[in-house]
């Protein structure tokens, strides 16, 4: 496709309950990210990929947060047994290198709402 | 840890305004910098970028943005703002492989022009 896309575009789920958020990023795209927005955090960094490099997981909130990328196209990142803390926008974003200065074009985001 | 700081969350100013907003970054390597704006409804997308060469950085739309490395700063400027900026704006800096190539992005922050 043209963009990066994601889905579900918003996500409603109850306590407890596991998700799986969806990234399509830009073909040809070797790097991938996975960023949470929070109202008044920011973006806050999950998790990159990076060809067939071991990602970087350092910005995993907890245990019950993974992500895997197939093929090094799609990821998935899913969430175990959701808590309200849980609640944000998850955006995704590729870029054509793994290099710094590499311009990262990104998703619509997920909103995720836990009840 | 590398740290971004933006040091204004919510900004508003009238149309023809000179805006500035401050960006500052902790970590004391090479860096490479960026602002990314999030018009309303909107993807993220790159607004302006720093890796080398002249500090004094100019992107889309008539922004600018001055890289400062004494002190490790790269603030937002516009002379006259316009009512469609009004949006929200994130500064963001990638240490390469220092900083294990991750972008940290800033909290953001929202402006508000007045037409």
């Amino acid at each position: 496709g043209a963009g990066v896309s994601q889905s579900p575009s918003n996500k409603v789920t109850e306590k407890g309950k596991d998700v799986e958020l969806r990234c399509d990023p830009i073909s040809g795209h070797t790097a991938l990210y996975w960023y949470r927005q929070s109202l008044g955090q920011g973006l806050e960094f999950l998790i990159y990929f990076q060809g067939n490099s071991a990602p970087d997981k350092s910005g995993l909130p907890s245990d019950r947060f993974s992500a895997e990328r197939t093929g090094g196209s799609v990821s998935t990142l899913t969430i175990q047994r959701t808590q309200q803390e849980d609640s944000a926008v998850y955006l995704c974003a590729s870029s054509s290198r793994g290099g710094t200065n590499n311009e990262q074009f990104f998703g619509p985001g997920t909103r995720l709402t836990v009840l | 840890a590398q740290s971004v700081s933006q040091h204004n969350h919510h900004v508003i100013l009238s149309e023809a305004a000179s805006l500035e907003l401050g960006c500052n970054y902790s970590y004391g390597g090479t860096v490479n910098l960026f602002w990314y704006v999030q018009y309303p409804g909107q993807h993220l997308q790159l607004l302006l970028k720093y890796f080398s060469g002249d500090p004094l950085v100019k992107g889309i739309k008539g922004f600018e943005a001055e890289f400062i490395k004494s002190k490790f700063s790269f603030n937002l400027r516009k002379p006259s703002v316009q009512w469609s900026d009004t949006a929200e704006y994130f500064c963001a800096v990638n240490a390469g492989r220092t900083g294990g190539f991750k972008t940290i992005f800033g909290a953001g922050t929202r402006l508000f022009v007045k037409a």
